[in-house]
């Protein structure tokens, strides 16, 4: 079975601290995003990666960053931290640059940050 | 880009009743529309897919149809029980990596 697997389930950080989220996921799947959660908005992207040192914005990337130097792992930066950055991350990941055909995502169980 | 709209957004059934969940899309491009369940705790899961070449794939209780002329899809759950309480989500690729999702709806099976 496909893990990816989050490094941290809840964090709680104050305005302006940097913040690492971590994510590796052990199938060798090219693909990996940054999601964010929120009620009445589903689930936004953050950033993507289709291979290593690879990356592009998604739909919300202002205010993170990220980093892909090894294929398994996949990292996200909040450079800054405040408040409206309070939501649950979702990593993911998937098989192929053919996501179009392939489909499938493949989820960590999250990581909760609450900013102060 | 791909834009994907969810109906509706709460939904409660009693338990054995059935459950319906639509989704319509904006990019005729899209060929590939999966339906994602998100239990309490965990990271969304696929439950069910379809692509642009059938109008209809059934799994059991569960199963999605696809108008590409009207740019919708939906979600049907039959016999509904507890265990498929939980957020759906529905969702249709944009490009070769990117998925976009749609709001969720969050589905109470009353026992």
């Amino acid at each position: 079975d496909v893990k990816v697997t989050q490094s941290s389930r809840y964090l709680v950080k104050r305005t302006g601290e940097k913040v690492f989220l971590e994510c590796v996921q052990d199938m060798d799947h090219e693909n990996m995003f940054w999601y964010r959660q929120d009620p009445g908005l589903g689930l936004r992207l953050i950033y993507f990666s289709y291979d290593v040192k690879m990356k592009e914005k998604g739909d919300i990337p202002e205010g993170y960053s990220v980093s892909r130097e090894k294929k398994e792992r996949f990292s996200l930066i909040l450079e800054s931290a405040s408040t409206n950055q309070t939501s649950m991350y979702l990593c993911a990941s998937s098989l192929g640059r053919l996501a179009r055909n392939t489909g499938e995502l493949f989820f960590g169980e999250g990581s909760r940050l609450t900013v102060l | 880009g791909e834009n994907v709209e969810q109906h509706p957004s709460t939904l409660s059934v009693q338990e054995g009743d059935s459950a319906v969940i639509k989704c319509t899309y904006s990019d005729s491009a899209s060929n590939y529309f999966p339906w994602y369940k998100q239990e309490l705790g965990k990271g969304p899961q696929l439950i069910i897919d379809i692509r642009s070449n059938v109008g209809e794939k059934k799994d059991q209780r569960i199963a999605v149809t696809l108008n590409k002329t009207a740019k919708h899809f939906s979600l049907h759950i039959t016999e509904t029980q507890p265990e498929d309480s939980a957020v759906y989500f529905c969702a249709a690729p944009e490009g070769y990596q990117k998925v976009t999702f749609g709001t969720g709806t969050k589905l109470q099976v009353i026992p």
